[in-house]
């Protein structure tokens, strides 16, 4: 099993350009989660899908991002403008329906705007 | 609403002490409760979790948790650190009912003195 699978790793960008992050699942997981993890304000939701379906994303901060999930193997988040406060490690993961079970995170894609 | 407070951002031990992690959690129904581990540069990974069965649960490393509903506590304990501990520690809570959210803690990063 290859666990989460996230690109790039690393991403340096300079203020104003588009940022893309990349997801793929573990297979035969149905729930979806985008964390965003930084030192002042700790690990945050971002969004989570359900079957490809968002189902809660008021932790996104405002509409400079926006989320996929266009099949069940694949989810991009894309920050557009992006901004240096924007700079975090973007972490993954994946369940089965949350709750009770555990999620499976990814190695996380570490973001640098310049 | 759900929440969990975890004292102390961060805790040292000497090698081979007592650890001691701190998380208290509040529910409005009966809570699932969880203790991830960090190491650096990667991603969460579950320790242990608590589903309403035996109230002492036993993880991964060693590590065990004990949920004591009268004091809304799920403390993280190991009788003798390794140097192979020092990492984030973080507790999560999720509800048995309705959307299941998992809430993160703020993290505890664990140091271990040699």
């Amino acid at each position: 099993d290859a666990g989460v699978i996230q690109s790039p790793r690393h991403e340096v960008t300079e203020m104003g350009q588009e940022v893309t992050l990349r997801c793929k699942p573990i297979s035969g997981h149905n729930s979806l989660f985008w964390y965003r993890q930084t030192m002042m304000r700790g690990l945050e939701l971002l969004i989570y899908f359900n079957n490809n379906v968002p189902i809660d994303d008021s932790g996104m901060p405002e509409d400079r991002f926006s989320a996929k999930m266009p099949n069940a193997s694949f989810s991009t988040l894309k920050i557009q403008p992006s901004e240096p406060r924007d700079s975090a490690v973007y972490f993954c993961a994946s369940s089965l329906p949350p709750g009770v079970n555990e999620q499976f995170f990814g190695p996380g894609t570490r973001l640098t705007v310049l | 609403a759900q929440s969990v407070t975890q004292l102390g951002s961060h805790v040292s031990v000497s090698e081979g002490a007592l650890v001691l992690l701190r998380c208290n959690y509040s529910s409005s129904v009966p809570p699932y409760l969880f203790w991830y581990v960090q190491y650096p540069n990667q991603g969460l990974q579950l320790l242990l979790k608590y589903t309403s069965a035996a109230t002492l649960v036993k993880g991964i490393n060693g590590f065990e948790a004990e949920f004591k509903k009268s004091e809304t506590s799920f403390h993280l304990t190991k009788p003798s650190a390794h140097m192979s501990d020092a990492a984030e520690y973080f507790c999560a809570v999720s509800s048995s009912g309705g959307y299941q959210k998992v809430t993160f803690g703020t993290g505890t990063k664990l140091q271990v003195i040699p």
